[in-house]
């Protein structure tokens, strides 16, 4: 158990619809990341938070936002869904400042677009 | 962030040593090596980092050439929950963004 939580587990839903994800990280960890994992495919950075502001960004669609909360937990909204944004959305948090870098991970977010 | 290369793929029999090359050749002074690895699905596990010295974990060793251009993940007994998607990135400590880049990373498949 990393300590990074994420709900849901599993979600499904149609084309066109919007859906939240939501991730709370380890107790003391400022930083959240969100990556997004299509089948068989590789970890994509989509975008990161620290201590409720934007630090960094990659390949995010326009469709797709995220924001973290004063309690620190994050919210990754996904909207206009598409069939291509099927995928395993994981969350991951690092320690504050500094730190030694590392990511925990939750066990993601299986997103089905029907 | 330094790029790097592993091999697609890789098998290492039970209770051996399972040796992963990582090739960074652009690495810079101030980006460390680190490992990951995804079980099936799972969430990215962390294994371990470093800089320059070797590293030494309950999970895996980490040998970084001098030059640091390349580095190698040992597990010292492999065993078949080790089968496994392990990633080597490089970078760097920051106060502000990360912006952790995975690559393809190496299928390790331990067989019985």
């Amino acid at each position: 158990d990393s300590g990074v939580t994420q709900t849901p587990k599993h979600l499904i839903t149609a084309t066109g619809q919007r859906v939240t994800l939501r991730c709370s990280p380890r107790s003391g960890d400022l930083s959240v990341y969100w990556y997004q994992q299509s089948l068989d495919q590789g970890l994509q950075f989509l975008i990161q938070y620290y201590n409720g502001e934007e630090r960094a960004k990659g390949n995010i669609l326009e469709r797709f936002s995220a924001q973290q909360f004063p309690d620190l937990h994050s919210e990754l909204n996904l909207s206009s869904l598409e069939l291509g944004d099927s995928a395993l959305y994981f969350c991951a948090s690092s320690p504050r400042g500094v730190g030694t870098g590392e990511l925990f991970f939750g066990e993601g977010s299986r997103l089905t677009v029907l | 962030d330094a790029k790097t290369t592993q091999p697609p793929s890789m098998d290492c029999a039970e209770g051996r040593a399972a040796n992963l090359p990582c090739n960074h050749s652009t690495i810079s002074g101030n980006e460390y090596v680190y490992w990951y690895r995804q079980i099936h699905s799972q969430g990215p596990q962390y294994i371990i980092h470093g800089l320059k010295n070797n590293e030494t974990n309950e999970m895996a060793s980490l040998i970084i050439t001098e030059d640091r251009k390349s580095s190698t993940l040992i597990l010292p007994h492999a065993t078949l929950r080790d089968t496994a998607v392990y990633y080597c990135i490089v970078r760097a400590f920051d106060t502000g963004g990360f912006k952790t880049i995975f690559g393809a990373g190496t299928r390790l498949f331990v067989k019985a």
